[in-house]
């Protein structure tokens, strides 16, 4: 059973609009939650991070949003941009299971010019 | 060289041959762990090292040996796989368990 979903295979966005990914979990012990980004034939690359106590975190074009009443997480990017073109990934760990990530199946992103 | 480096990048194997794969990190993290991806499945965590003891094996086969001789090296010793097991291979390090940071992968194919 998976801990942690990512319900939208894939996503289509217009360059300089928003993109939201989304992510749900379902271990209500998960307190820390990260994005990693993916581009073909390279390994996962960190992205953004929350800690469950906040339920925001930006870190430029990147918004993280958790609702932890929702088990709910989200990635915002704005404005999108041709490069953001990847496979996301969201991953979320508890302190108390030695901070062990578990990833969703992830969701590729695709900005058209 | 800097962050996460792994060797081979792709490597084409029988099942009854013998391979190893290879993991270095230059970040000074105190923790190092493997990885499956395979195709349209999440991360699957294979093994973790925290100081160079495993900690974690998460019901890995047997035919599948970790070895980390420093808290800076990660190898992965492979034999007599299957052709399901022909997957791209992660490696990562962190510090603490936080943030990891992950090399480009190992592409195996298992004929």
């Amino acid at each position: 059973d998976q801990q942690v979903k990512q319900n939208s295979p894939s996503l289509s966005v217009q360059e300089g609009r928003i993109s939201i990914l989304n992510c749900d979990y379902t271990n209500s012990m998960f307190d820390y939650f990260l994005w990693y980004k993916k581009y073909p034939a390279e390994g996962p690359t960190f992205l953004i991070s929350i800690s469950s106590i906040k339920d925001k975190n930006e870190d430029g074009r990147f918004t993280v949003f958790l609702n932890k009443s929702a088990k709910h997480l989200s990635l915002h990017i704005v404005p999108s941009q041709p490069g953001d073109s990847a496979v996301y990934f969201c991953a979320a760990s508890a302190r108390n299971a030695g901070n062990m990530l578990t990833f969703g199946g992830g969701t590729r992103l695709m900005v058209k010019p | 060289e800097t962050g996460v480096t792994q060797t081979p990048r792709h490597l084409v194997m029988g099942m009854t041959n013998k391979k190893s794969l290879k993991c270095e990190q230059h970040l000074g993290h105190n923790a190092m762990y493997w990885y499956k991806q395979s195709a349209k499945k999440p991360l699957e965590l294979m093994f973790v090292y925290n100081f160079k003891e495993q900690t974690e094996n998460n019901s890995v086969p047997s035919r599948f040996s970790p070895e980390c001789p420093n808290s800076s090296h990660l190898f992965l010793h492979l034999h007599t796989l299957q052709p399901e097991d022909s997957a791209l291979y992660l490696c990562a390090s962190s510090q603490d368990h936080h943030e990891q940071y992950f090399g480009p992968g190992t592409r195996l194919t298992v004929t």
